[in-house]
């Protein structure tokens, strides 16, 4: 059974560009969440879908947005990227929302803007 | 929102000694607390996490404490081991609402052979 896996591995962007990031879940999961890790710090959160519509949504700007596909798959977009959205990305699933939910880690995308 | 703080950013500890990460956290409808070991290049990964109703939980040379008046919650290891060397994330969720894991900013341990 494998667990949660996210492509790009790394990304190299420039300032201004877009971005899309993919993320399967575990099988059997419908909910997916998305963090922001900067650097020495711990990972901030984005978005959360479960099945298929956001039911949660951190504290970044409308650059960021993220949809759920029918199969449980997750994208994470960011428009005209900035310095500060270099970050690793993780992906994050689990069975329901509920809160003792245990979720669980992707591997995440490194991205770059330079 | 939630704020969760940790306490010490890195600790580093003599192999065989015991280990104390604390956290605090702001918004007392917070209920479920994780804890989340992550290795230098890999995923974050739970390694033990408590409920509030409940006090204390071990797992082997894992425990975790929990002090809903006061706020605070903390992971200790005992007998380290240079495999425990990672950065170790708290984190706290809420009940209602977007039940989002709010982390603390990170402890990185070295353990010394």
């Amino acid at each position: 059974d494998t667990g949660v896996t996210q492509s790009p591995t790394h990304l190299i962007k420039t300032r201004g560009q877009q971005v899309t990031l993919r993320c399967s879940p575990i099988s059997g999961h419908k909910s997916v969440s998305w963090y922001q890790q900067v650097l020495g710090q711990g990972p901030q959160f984005i978005f959360q879908y479960y099945e298929k519509e956001e039911r949660g949504r951190g504290n970044f700007p409308d650059r960021f947005s993220a949809r759920q596909f029918p199969n449980y798959s997750s994208e994470l977009n960011v428009n005209a990227l900035l310095l500060g959205d270099s970050a690793l990305y993780l992906c994050a699933s689990s069975f329901r929302t509920g809160q003792y939910n245990e979720q669980f880690f992707g591997p995440g995308t490194r991205l770059t803007v330079l | 929102g939630e704020n969760v703080e940790q306490h010490p950013s890195t600790l580093s500890v003599q192999e065989g000694d015991s280990a104390v990460i604390k956290c605090t956290y702001s918004d007392s409808a917070s209920n479920y607390f994780p804890w989340y070991k992550q290795e230098l290049g890999k995923r974050p990964q739970l390694i033990i996490d408590i409920r509030s109703n409940v006090g204390e939980k071990k797992d082997q040379r894992i425990a975790v404490t929990l002090n809903k008046t006061a706020k605070h919650f903390s992971l200790h290891i005992t007998e380290t081991q240079p495999e425990d060397s990672a950065v170790y994330f708290c984190a706290a969720r809420m009940d209602t609402g977007r039940r989002a894991l709010t982390f603390g900013s990170g402890t990185r341990l070295q353990v010394q052979p």
